[in-house]
């Protein structure tokens, strides 16, 4: 069965402190994975897509990485203004797979 | 350049009747996707139309219909509703051959 896995569920950071976030998938034919950045009571904000393992890709204190099984979403020195939940998606055919999310929070 | 659009951006129903949400892709988009979101929860995928045929769908009952227009928007059909059917509903539009999705704001339903 085609699924997406992400963890933690939760995680509270100090400012400044660094931080992984997972997300494993169990699909046939991946042709992307997706990360999205959602704030209370919005939709979803394209983050980045990965089309193969090995692939990396960063915007500001971001960067994502995938394997064959899994990507992580790294953030480095995080600020208050990353607070977010962070999701994942893969997309086999034409159907997506979302994970539940990683809520973030960052403390000043 | 407009990005992705929805209305209304609240919704109020009751069960057993029957709501049309709308969406307008991002310019230069000509595939869109539906979402359900429940609260604490991942979106569901509902379906996807393109050149405005239905091309994939998700594990979503009949009750949940829709229809793409020439000018690529899409409406979304939900009839009987239920309480279950309470949850901020998504539309994603794309570029046929291009995967990556582009999110719109949401409409929050609410089944009473």
């Amino acid at each position: 069965e085609d699924q997406v896995t992400q963890s933690p569920e939760a995680l509270r950071l100090q400012e400044g402190e660094s931080s992984s976030l997972n997300c494993s998938y169990t699909v046939s034919g991946l042709r992307g994975l997706f990360w999205y950045r959602q704030d209370p009571g919005k939709g979803p904000e394209f983050l980045f897509t990965l089309y193969s393992a090995g692939e990396e890709k960063e915007k500001e204190r971001l960067k994502a990485t995938l394997t064959k099984k899994e990507s992580f979403l790294h953030i480095t020195a995080p600020k208050p203004e990353d607070s977010a939940t962070y999701l994942c998606a893969v997309q086999a055919g034409n159907q997506f797979y979302f994970g539940t999310g990683t809520s973030l929070t960052v403390i000043p | 350049d407009a990005g992705v659009t929805q209305s209304p951006t609240h919704l109020i129903k009751t069960r057993g009747q029957q709501v049309t949400l709308r969406c307008s892709p991002k310019s230069g988009h000509d595939t869109v996707s539906w979402y359900q979101q429940a609260l604490g929860q991942g979106p569901q995928f509902i379906f996807q139309y393109y050149e405005e045929e239905e091309r994939q769908r998700g594990n979503f009952p009949d009750r949940f219909s829709g229809h793409q227009f020439p000018n690529y928007s899409s409406e979304l059909n939900v009839n009987a509703l239920l309480l279950g059917d309470s949850a901020l509903y998504l539309c994603a539009s794309s570029f046929a051959g291009q995967e990556t999705q582009y999110f719109g704001p949401g409409t929050r339903l609410l089944v009473l």
